[in-house]
């Protein structure tokens, strides 16, 4: 059974940086690609990047470029999403989601873990 | 970026409809486009991919179709559980993922 278990809520000051943990289980983790997703409240879902655990290839959307890093651990099956230089209007919840793409882009995401919500406050 | 719409934005239906919603790309993406259910507090679940292949598990009652700019979603005969908000999302291989703002199905 697919499960993805990402860590807990996380409250930090602008200009913080945050990291958001994914544990995959239930597959073979190097067989496809991981997509980070966000939903600011009330808000819609906005995708941030792709990742893929066979060869490490990104796809990062340009907005987040240079404050974003996606990273995934073949021996522990966990995918990360780091960013930097936080702001209040990053306050949304992070959803990792397993990627069919799993080698040479993002496509149709199969399953989530059930969010992780980062408040950006001073 | 291909940018993606909805309509509606909000539909109100009852037990029994059957509902239609609908979404367009600013350009082709041939049948790169999925479906996704949304309910308050959960994570969206995958319904359709690739326009029409109805993903593992989701009830034959969902149904997607179109290709190029215009997509939609169908639900044959709506049920209590149907009630939330349906996402479209555009994944053509040369732009980023986009999502449509979403659908609220909501009861009538």
């Amino acid at each position: 059974q697919v499960h993805l278990v990402q860590s807990e809520a996380e409250v930090e000051k602008p200009g913080a940086s945050v990291r958001v943990s994914c544990k995959a289980s239930g597959f073979t983790f190097t067989t496809y690609g991981f997509s980070w997703v966000r939903q600011a409240p009330g808000q819609g879902l906005e995708w941030m990047g792709w990742i893929s655990a066979y060869n490490g290839n990104l796809n990062l959307v340009q907005k987040f470029q240079g404050r974003l890093t996606l990273t995934t651990d073949t021996s522990t099956s966990t995918a990360y999403m780091e960013l930097r230089s936080l702001r209040s209007d990053d306050t949304a919840v992070y959803y990792c989601a397993r990627d069919m793409g799993a080698i040479n882009g993002a496509a149709s995401l199969d399953f989530w873990g059930q969010g992780t919500l980062v408040t950006v406050s001073s | 970026d291909i940018q993606m719409t909805q309509s509606p934005s909000t539909l109100s239906a009852s037990v029994g409809d059957r509902v239609t919603i609908t979404c367009r790309a600013n350009q082709s993406i041939s049948s790169w486009l999925a479906w996704y259910q949304q309910k308050p507090g959960k994570a969206p679940n995958l319904l359709i991919y690739t326009a029409s292949t109805l993903q593992s598990g989701v009830p034959s009652r969902f149904s997607g179709s179109g290709s190029g700019t215009e997509f939609t979603l169908t639900i044959s005969s709506l049920q209590p559980d149907d009630f939330a908000t349906y996402y479209c999302q555009q994944y053509d291989p040369y732009s980023p993922i986009t999502f449509g703002p979403g659908t609220k199905v909501d009861i009538k």
